[in-house]
């Protein structure tokens, strides 16, 4: 059974770094590409970047490039999603999602539980 | 503002067929290539409820179906039901931007 399971909410201040997880089973970890999907409080789902685990190929949202980090552990099955310095208005629910197929043009078959970041002084 | 836009909202009675569209461009449905939709019941993750434009996934009841011309896509939903209550979002792929694209997400409202 495929499974993605992100690590649990988090709590920050302004400013601090966060890095959290999200660990596949069930599936070929390294031959499927993972996204990272922000959806901010009371709003839509917004694509922030994907990566491919075989060889660690990245592409960014314009949005989102240079303000996250998205990176994998193929040893562990796990693809990060990081911040080195965290604003107010990065509070959201967090998904990882994998495509279903082996690029990164389709849809996406299966969902992480999303983890919830709050950012708050 | 999303790439691909949707309607804030729709409703339907119980039994009702209801419509949601998915405007895009051509770069992304334009360019032929496939949308997909999802549910997202509130609290939960989305869920794939269309892929490849028209098929459903293993589980999905045919009551929800999809459908594509030019730079636009539609889910319908006949019979609609009190469960069916949730956000919808249609996703593509966006060749200018490189990247997946989802619309604004539509609630649909059971009356």
């Amino acid at each position: 059974e495929v499974q993605l399971v992100q690590s649990g909410a988090e709590v920050k201040k302004p400013g601090e770094s966060l890095k959290i997880s999200c660990k596949a089973t069930g599936y070929s970890f390294a031959s499927y590409w993972i996204a990272w999907v922000r959806q901010m409080p009371g709003k839509g789902l917004e694509w922030m970047g994907v990566i491919f685990p075989g060889d660690s190929d990245t592409r960014y949202s314009p949005s989102f490039q240079g303000q996250v980090t998205i990176s994998t552990d193929k040893s562990i099955r796990t693809a990060y999603l990081q911040w080195n310095s965290l604003k107010a208005s990065d509070t959201a629910i967090y998904y990882c999602a994998k495509h279903a197929n082996g690029d990164h043009v389709g849809n996406f078959d299966y969902w992480g539980q999303g983890t919830l970041v709050t950012v708050s002084s | 503002q999303s790439v691909l836009t949707q309607p804030p909202s729709v409703s339907g009675a119980p039994g009702q067929r209801v419509t949601i569209s998915c405007t895009g461009a051509s770069s992304n449905i334009g360019a032929r290539f496939d949308v997909h939709w999802y549910q997202q019941l509130p609290g939960t993750a989305p869920k794939l409820l269309i892929y490849g434009t028209y098929h459903r996934p293993s589980g999905v009841p045919d009551r929800f179906s999809g459908s594509k011309s030019g730079t636009s896509a539609s889910l319908a939903i006949t019979g609609l039901q009190a469960e069916d209550e949730a956000d919808y979002y249609c996703q593509t792929y966006d060749n200018r931007l490189s990247g997946s694209v989802f619309g604004g997400g539509t609630k649909v409202t059971v009356l």
